[in-house]
């Protein structure tokens, strides 16, 4: 099955500052890689994904890249502010399948 | 956007009732959810998948009789955590899928704490 792998397990930034947060998945029939931000008590909330026909997204702050080659493919959010501060996780879906597989999630905390 | 409501966001029950959670798609049909259990400082655990119409699939380790899962609509996928214990206490969350291989919407999770 699928293994989706994600680093940091923790992250501080200043604020202003940049923050990148990095998944790689091992199966290369995935297909959909979307990112999740989580905050304390709440559901997680879809940000931004990418399909694999596509290298790079960007949505404002924030944007994700995908290298399929090597399997890997990240988050950056640029202009970080405290409110960034969360849980981010990554996932993976291949195929029809629509069971996500999750990294292990990464605290981001945006010091002032 | 589609939208998937999770009710209670909160539950407290005493040891030995049960506790049923509640999981909408809002303005999409949803063959598919999928419920998952999540720790503190954890990710997302996937406990089974909920499909419309069938049983569920539960995951290895999952009690199917402990926590049964009903998919009797479209919109609506039921958790009920039966004979609740309090190692059963955790966030419990939701998912649902527009389509096969499009993004997931997740409800607002419910922390179940039992005493």
């Amino acid at each position: 099955g699928e293994n989706v792998e994600q680093h940091p397990s923790t992250l501080s930034v200043q604020e202003g500052d940049s923050a990148v947060i990095k998944c790689t998945y091992s199966d290369s029939a995935s297909n959909y890689f979307p990112w999740y931000k989580q905050e304390l008590g709440k559901g997680p909330q879809l940000i931004i994904d990418i399909r694999s026909n596509v290298g790079e997204k960007k949505d404002q702050r924030i944007a994700v890249t995908l290298n399929k080659t090597a399997k890997h493919f990240s988050l950056h959010i640029t202009e970080t502010q405290p409110e960034d501060s969360a849980v981010y996780f990554c996932a993976a879906l291949k195929g029809s399948a629509r069971q996500l597989t999750f990294g292990s999630g990464t605290q981001l905390t945006v010091l002032p | 956007g589609a939208v998937v409501s999770q009710h209670p966001s909160w539950v407290i029950c005493k040891s030995g009732t049960s506790v049923k959670i509640e999981c909408r798609s809002l303005d999409f049909q949803a063959t598919t959810m999928f419920w998952y259990r999540q720790f503190p400082k954890q990710s997302l655990m996937l406990m089974a998948t909920s499909n419309e119409g069938s049983k569920a699939t539960y995951e290895q380790g999952v009690e199917k009789d402990k926590f049964l899962i009903n998919h009797a609509s479209l919109t609506l996928s039921t958790l009920t955590v039966t004979s609740a214990h309090p190692e059963d206490s955790s966030f419990y969350i939701c998912s649902a899928p527009r389509t096969a291989n499009t993004e997931a919407f997740f409800g607002q999770g419910t922390r179940l704490t039992v005493v």
